[in-house]
């Protein structure tokens, strides 16, 4: 099956640094990739999300890209805040297993203002 | 509109014994699907329901089950109760199924085995 490994487990910035987090897969048939940021005590929410067909996504300070020959998709958060502290999950899902996907085990990420 | 909405919040149950736990999804989203999360191993897959059929599982032993009813809400049921299953349970609701909207996930239910 499909196997997610995040790298780091944990990160910490500055405020107003940069932040990058990575993910590969093992699964070429994987075609789609959502990044989920949890915060402590609440439920994960889908912050961006990138198809197979597409080799980067920006939404505001939060950027994903994707690499399909190397298998791996990183997450870039530019301008760090404090309120970007929390958990973050990338997953890894296909087509044919509609309605599953693979997580990483997560980043905890710090802002230190 | 509402969000996904799990019932209860909180359990506290004895080794041996039995709970379900309910999920009630976003109007109109007809895939639901339910996740353990443990700090050592992240979100695990447990099983996924669509128009009240199973259509996913995960690598779970057969004491965890589920089920979807005519208007997409889900249970999930877990029997003989082991220390080991204390976790947050999650359910995550989607409009086709994963690969095509992402999930929008319930608060949980912190499930505490003693």
């Amino acid at each position: 099956g499909e196997n997610v490994e995040q790298h780091p487990s944990t990160l910490s910035v500055q405020e107003g640094d940069s932040a990058v987090i990575k993910c590969t897969y093992s699964d070429s048939a994987s075609n789609y990739f959502p990044w989920y940021k949890q915060e402590l005590g609440k439920r994960p929410q889908l912050i961006i999300d990138i198809r197979s067909n597409v080799g980067e996504k920006k939404d505001q300070r939060i950027a994903v890209t994707l690499n399909k020959t190397a298998k791996h998709f990183s997450l870039h958060i530019t301008e760090t805040q404090p309120e970007d502290s929390a958990v973050y999950f990338c997953a890894a899902s296909w087509n044919t297993n509609a309605g599953k996907s693979t997580f990483g085990d997560g980043t905890t990420l710090t802002v230190k203002p | 509109k509402a969000g996904v909405t799990q019932t209860p919040r909180y359990l506290i149950k004895t080794r041996g014994q039995q709970v379900t736990l309910s999920c009630s999804p976003i109007s109109g989203h007809r895939s639901v699907s339910w996740y353990q999360q443990t700090p050592g191993q992240g979100l695990q897959f447990l099983f996924e329901y669509f128009s009240e059929t199973q259509r996913n599982k995960g690598n779970f032993p057969g004491r965890f089950s589920g089920r979807q009813f005519s208007n997409s809400r889900s249970e999930m049921n877990v029997s003989t109760l082991e220390l080991g299953d204390s976790a947050l349970y999650l359910c995550a609701s989607s409009l086709e199924g994963h690969t095509n909207y992402g999930y929008t996930f319930g608060s949980g239910t912190r499930l505490t085995v003693v």
